[in-house]
């Protein structure tokens, strides 16, 4: 079945420095990747997204490229705040083709910046 | 719009007791979705409905839960005989419905079972 892998955390990074997250899938064709993160006391919320190969999602200076050759899509930011504190989730999304709907997540990875 | 409203956004109840938990998704939203999210399990779907049928419980992890959707606006999550090990914090989302669309979460409710 479907599945994500994603880097264990947690992971402490001090302001400023340069963040990779890992995250690998298996799925058969092409799903949707997205990138969600969740705040301390909150739900969580789309960061951002690719639908097809080669896509890249960005967002308040995160990226992510759809690698459909390694089957990744690494979550990327040069230079991290003290308020990208939280949690990071990779998930698969539904096939275009097919009529399920759920999202498939990664356990999630805990961020910490230091000032 | 408000976004998906849940509530109560905590609940503190003994074991035993019942628990009903509620949400009201995005207007025009097809999918609604309840997730539960512990340190020891993370975060698991539980069950979701399409245009307020139920599609798919198979996470849903007792007959001590019950979930249903009356209308488009409202759905419920309830627990009976709740117990200790159901303390979480209990998400829902609802979805517009097409593939590559994200799903819209609520704040989530955590529940305290004593």
């Amino acid at each position: 079945g479907d599945s994500v892998t994603q880097m264990e955390g947690p992971v402490t990074l001090s302001e400023e420095a340069f963040l990779t997250i890992n995250c690998t899938y298996t799925a058969t064709g092409y799903p949707s990747l997205f990138w969600y993160v969740q705040y301390p006391g909150e739900g969580l919320q789309l960061l951002l997204k690719a639908t097809k190969a080669d896509d890249k999602g960005s967002n308040k200076g995160f990226e992510a490229t759809y690698r459909k050759e390694t089957t990744s899509f690494h979550l990327e930011k040069g230079s991290v705040q003290v308020s990208d504190s939280a949690v990071y989730f990779c998930a698969l999304g539904p096939l275009s083709s097919g009529s399920a709907r759920q999202l498939t997540f990664g356990s999630g990875t805990q961020l910490t910046v230091l000032p | 719009d408000a976004g998906v409203i849940q509530s109560p956004r905590h609940e503190v109840t003994e074991m035993g007791q019942e628990v009903t938990l509620r949400c009201k998704p995005i207007s025009g939203h097809d999918y609604l979705f309840w997730y539960r999210q512990t340190m020891m399990r993370g975060l698991e779907l539980l069950i979701y409905f399409n245009n307020n049928v139920p599609i798919d419980d198979s996470g849903m992890p007792e007959d001590r839960f019950s979930a249903k959707m009356p209308n488009a606006s409202f759905s419920t999550l309830k627990i009976q005989p709740s117990e200790p090990r159901d303390s979480a914090v209990y998400f829902c989302a609802s979805t517009p419905g097409l593939a590559g669309d994200e799903q819209y979460f609520g704040p989530g409710t955590r529940l305290t079972v004593t």
